[in-house]
C-alpha cells in the first residue's frame, strides 16, 4: 500500500457528462501529481499541486481542471468529456515542493471508461 | 526535455533466473533521477527503486537493482531470481518536476 488513496476505484459515464476524481497524499506530503495513462498516448503529466498551489501544468486539457484543498486533498475535474478521455488517471504524492525528487509513490489510480 | 526509451516490448524469464529490463534517457537537466515502477495486471503502480545522477553507488532494494552507466546514459533495472508475481509491465522513467515515462516493458515470469 502507497499510502496515497484514489477514489473511485473505477467511473463509467457518458460522453459530454462532468466526473470529479479524488486523491488524498502520503501523510506528511504536500506535493499531489497528476497523471493520465492512455493505450495511445502512455503515461502523461498532467498537473502538479505543491500545499495548494499550482506549480505545473503539463498536457492538461481545457476541459481538465485540478485544485489542492487546505487538507491537502486533490481534486481533478473533467468536463464534457469524449470517448477519448477513457484512461486509468494516477495520482501520486510526496513530500518535495520542487520535484518528484527521490519518492514518488502512485495511488492505485482510478479508471475512467466513457461510453 | 527528458526521454526515455525502453526497446524491449516484452521479456521472457524462467522463475529463479535473473532479468535485465533495459533503459536509456536523455536529459538536458545537470542533476537528475531515475526512476522504475511496476504496474501489474491490476493496473496500480507500484515504485520499485530510484538512481540519482551524482549517487556514486547503484541503487539497490532487495531483489531490485539499477545498473546506472551515466556515460552511456542507461539506468537498467536487473531482477535477481525471479518470481512468478514479477510478471508485470515495468516503466523506467525521469524528471524532476515531472515524471517523463518510457513506453514500458512486459516481462513474463514463467514456472
Amino acid at each position: 500500500d502507497s499510502g496515497v488513496t484514489q477514489t473511485p476505484k473505477h467511473l463509467i459515464t457518458a460522453t459530454g457528462q462532468r466526473v470529479t476524481l479524488r486523491c488524498s497524499p502520503r501523510s506528511g506530503d504536500l506535493s499531489v501529481y497528476w497523471y493520465q495513462q492512455s493505450l495511445d498516448q502512455g503515461l502523461q503529466f498532467l498537473i502538479h499541486y505543491y500545499n495548494g498551489e499550482e506549480r505545473a501544468k503539463g498536457n492538461i486539457l481545457e476541459r481538465f481542471s485540478a485544485q489542492q484543498f487546505p487538507d491537502l486533498h486533490s481534486e481533478l475535474n473533467l468536463s464534457s468529456l469524449e470517448l477519448g478521455d477513457s484512461a486509468l488517471y494516477f495520482c501520486a504524492s510526496s513530500v518535495h515542493s520542487t520535484g518528484m525528487n527521490t519518492e514518488a509513490f502512485f495511488g492505485q489510480g482510478t479508471r475512467l471508461t466513457v461510453v | 526535455a527528458q526521454k526515455i526509451t525502453q526497446t524491449q516490448p516484452g521479456m521472457f524469464v524462467q522463475e529463479k533466473e535473473a532479468v535485465t529490463l533495459d533503459c536509456t534517457y536523455d536529459t538536458s537537466d545537470p542533476s537528475y533521477g531515475l526512476f522504475w515502477y511496476k504496474q501489474p495486471s491490476s493496473g496500480e503502480m507500484i515504485f520499485l527503486i530510484y538512481q540519482g545522477s551524482y549517487d556514486q553507488q547503484n541503487a539497490t532494494e532487495g531483489r531490485y537493482s539499477l545498473n546506472f552507466q551515466k556515460a552511456r546514459k542507461s539506468a537498467n533495472l536487473v531482477i535477481s531470481a525471479s518470481q512468478l508475481g514479477d510478471s508485470a509491465m515495468y516503466f523506467c522513467a525521469t524528471g524532476f518536476q515531472k515524471l517523463v515515462f518510457g513506453t514500458g516493458t512486459r516481462l513474463l515470469v514463467s514456472p
